[in-house]
């Protein structure tokens, strides 16, 4: 029944090794969505899709490399990981081509540890 | 460029107060604007959000917002604050047009205390 689920929710690594996130949804939903939440819980938008087309991609080192194999997911890869990745990485998704009045709808996170 | 502000990041109050949660708004075209709440180490969940009409908009858990466009400002509140009230809270504002993300504020912690 979960409607944005992230996996895995943990995730403890050491510098220089290559981890993926994985999300899923099953809302219908055209767009997703991936988040990155730092230690002050200041959230900022990393990627979107919609319909498996990159429309957003913010200020993001060339380590994190977004994919969608179809409009229901949307996994993360990131290379040579730093101490600073470490934060909480959100998925989420919304109705239509994003923006405008559809809110999000967003997983439970995935706490990624880079010691 | 939108952008919003929160004022105060934390914010403390007795059980049973007025809960107040201040959320000022930057946009250059009429804004789509949006309250979230987050509970520990859950996702954001949405409480209320408004797109047009009635300026006072009702969302779960007895929380409503009121969108004054001449203060710029869509303060959260609630009358009687309870304890499963205490978690982060996010102001949002969208670009409002399509293919573009949710600016969310820095976030206001509700702590409250019995």
């Amino acid at each position: 029944d979960t409607a944005v689920s992230q996996t895995p929710k943990y995730l403890v690594t050491q510098m220089g090794n290559d981890k993926s996130i994985k999300c899923e949804q099953n809302l219908g939903h055209d767009t997703m969505y991936w988040y990155k939440q730092d230690s002050k819980k200041f959230l900022k938008i990393m990627f979107s899709y919609n319909n498996k087309e990159l429309i957003i991609n913010e200020t993001v080192p060339n380590r994190f490399s977004p994919k969608s194999p179809d409009k229901a997911h949307l996994n993360l890869h990131i290379n040579s990981l730093e101490l600073g990745d470490s934060a909480v990485y959100f998925c989420a998704s919304s109705q239509g081509s994003g923006g405008g009045n559809s809110p999000l709808h967003f997983g439970n996170g995935t706490r990624l540890t880079v010691t | 460029a939108q952008s919003v502000t929160q004022l105060g990041s934390h914010v403390s109050v007795s059980e049973g107060a007025l809960v107040l949660l201040r959320c000022n708004y930057s946009s250059s075209v009429p804004p789509y604007l949006f309250w979230y709440v987050q509970y520990p180490n859950q996702g954001l969940q949405l409480l209320l959000k408004y797109t047009t009409g009635a300026t006072l908009v009702k969302g779960i858990n007895g929380f409503e917002a009121e969108f004054k466009k001449s203060e710029t400002s869509f303060h959260l509140t609630k009358p009687s604050a309870h304890m499963s009230d205490a978690a982060e809270y996010f102001c949002a504002v969208s670009r409002g047009w399509a293919g573009t993300a949710l600016i969310f504020g820095k976030g206001t912690t509700l702590s409250v205390s019995s």
